[in-house]
């Protein structure tokens, strides 16, 4: 099992940024795969979901209505498109797949995003 | 919203145990998964709902619960298992996840 993140880079506030992560090695398209993130010398924070089929998705309070998860299962990658960024969301942006009852067996080895002026 | 709670530290000798806590309201109905992460690299489940190990990690990590509080418990610690222990739930009613504070293991 494999999943390596992209996307992240330096970009200032209130502009937007769209992270990928592509899967390899398991059967992607009937699991369902999570976003985490963690400020540096944080904790981890639980971001968004999206169910196997795309058909279900949830997001973080904190993230409600900026960020967008969405997945295409014939190119088995997950993405997160991040609009209006804060510095409050800078942070390593990890992928992980469900394991099922929301434990995540496998994450990737994240992506850095830096929000400055 | 949701809170799970952890002590934010724990420093041990090698071959001694390791108890770490996580509370949370209503965690008894919840299954609590546990983490492992090193400096610089990405978590790794050690325990999922609430008891499992997975096949490649020792059986000196366990884990249990008891009303509202988790427990992963670390037998005869070694200094690789320095590293930052974070418990997580999926509150499937809220479609929410949460991530406890994280403990930091030191191992002197």
């Amino acid at each position: 099992v494999q999943l390596m993140e992209s996307g992240g880079g330096v970009v200032q506030p209130g502009r937007f940024l769209r992270l990928s992560c592509a899967a390899s090695g398991f059967s992607f398209s009937s699991c369902a795969m999570h976003w985490v993130r963690q400020a540096p010398g944080k904790g981890l924070e639980w971001v968004s979901f999206i169910l196997h089929d795309g058909e279900i998705t949830y997001y973080a309070d904190s993230v409600k209505g900026r960020f967008t998860i969405s997945r295409d299962n014939s190119k088995n990658t997950v993405s997160l498109q991040i609009n209006n960024l804060r510095t409050e969301d800078t942070a390593v942006y990890y992928c992980a797949k469900d394991r099922g009852g929301g434990s995540l067996d496998y994450w990737g080895q994240g992506t850095l995003v830096t929000v400055s002026s | 919203s949701f809170v799970l709670t952890q002590p934010p530290s724990l420093s041990l000798a090698p071959g001694e145990t390791a108890t770490i806590t996580c509370g949370g309201k209503n965690l008894q109905n919840l299954r609590v998964h546990w983490y492992q992460q090193r400096p610089g690299q990405a978590p790794v489940l050690v325990i999922s709902s609430d008891i499992d190990r997975p096949s490649d990690i020792p059986e000196r990590f366990s884990g249990s619960k008891i009303d509202d509080t988790a427990t992963l418990t670390i037998s005869r610690v070694e200094p690789g298992d320095e590293a930052d222990y974070h418990c997580q739930v999926w509150d499937s009613s809220s479609g929410h996840g949460v991530f406890g504070g994280g403990t930091k293991l030191t191992v002197l």
